[in-house]
């Protein structure tokens, strides 16, 4: 079975404070993909990235970045100098094998992120 | 490029009814994907399509079923609505396979009373 964990509900900062949204996994296939989706108030899952269990990588795009590490089950998403705009629900979502073989995403519980100006 | 489309964007039931929402997926796509999203919960998987029949299914009773059409749409139908049913329905597209990630759509929100 499959298992994402964001342990943070909320998190509220002020604008430019840097943030880091955790996502620890579960899963006993060794390849399978990790995502991380922003819902804003309309209700749409904006897809920002996916990662597959063999790149462990950091990635870097823009304010975001995210830290890989398989030794920890860990894919935790980082936004630098937050602005107002990146208030949402952020999740992190699995999908393995285990899935009937069709890789369907699990996803976390999500976490709010609250930017005040 | 129009992404995923849903209908209606609101809707209000009554508990015991029936409701049929509505999916066209992102051009190119041909795999469809339902979730439910209770308010405060990370979206559950209700079920998926591909070729036009069920090919996975989460922990959903018999009342959720579905259907998608040769031009890769789809329905969500759900019976004898519970007040538990409401939520937020969402639909997610994919090309075959479906690792390189979904595209939802903005989904339908659905007040059971």
């Amino acid at each position: 079975a499959q298992k994402v964990t964001q342990a943070q509900t909320e998190i509220s900062v002020v604008e430019k404070e840097d943030v880091t949204l955790d996502c620890v996994y579960e899963t006993r296939d060794t390849t399978y993909y990790l995502f991380w989706y922003k819902q804003p108030p309309s209700g749409e899952l904006v897809f920002l990235i996916r990662r597959n269990s063999f790149d462990e990588q950091n990635e870097i795009s823009g304010r975001y970045s995210w830290n890989f590490q398989k030794s920890t089950s860990s894919f935790n998403f980082t936004i630098t100098a937050s602005q107002v705009v990146d208030s949402a629900v952020y999740f992190c979502a699995l999908s393995d094998p285990a899935s009937g073989g069709s890789y369907i995403p699990t996803f976390g519980r999500g976490t709010s992120l609250i930017v005040h100006p | 490029d129009a992404g995923v489309t849903q209908s209606p964007t609101h809707l209000i039931k009554t508990r015991g009814q029936q409701v049929t929402l509505r999916c066209s997926p992102k051009s190119g796509h041909d795999t469809v994907s339902w979730y439910q999203q209770a308010l405060g919960q990370g979206p559950q998987f209700i079920f998926q399509y591909y070729e036009e029949e069920e090919r996975q299914r989460g922990n959903f009773p018999d009342r959720f079923s579905g259907h998608q059409f040769p031009n890769y749409s789809s329905e969500l139908n759900v019976n004898a609505l519970l007040l538990g049913d409401s939520a937020l329905y969402l639909c997610a597209s994919s090309p075959t396979g479906g690792n390189y990630g979904y595209t939802f759509g903005s989904g339908t929100r659905l007040t059971v009373v």
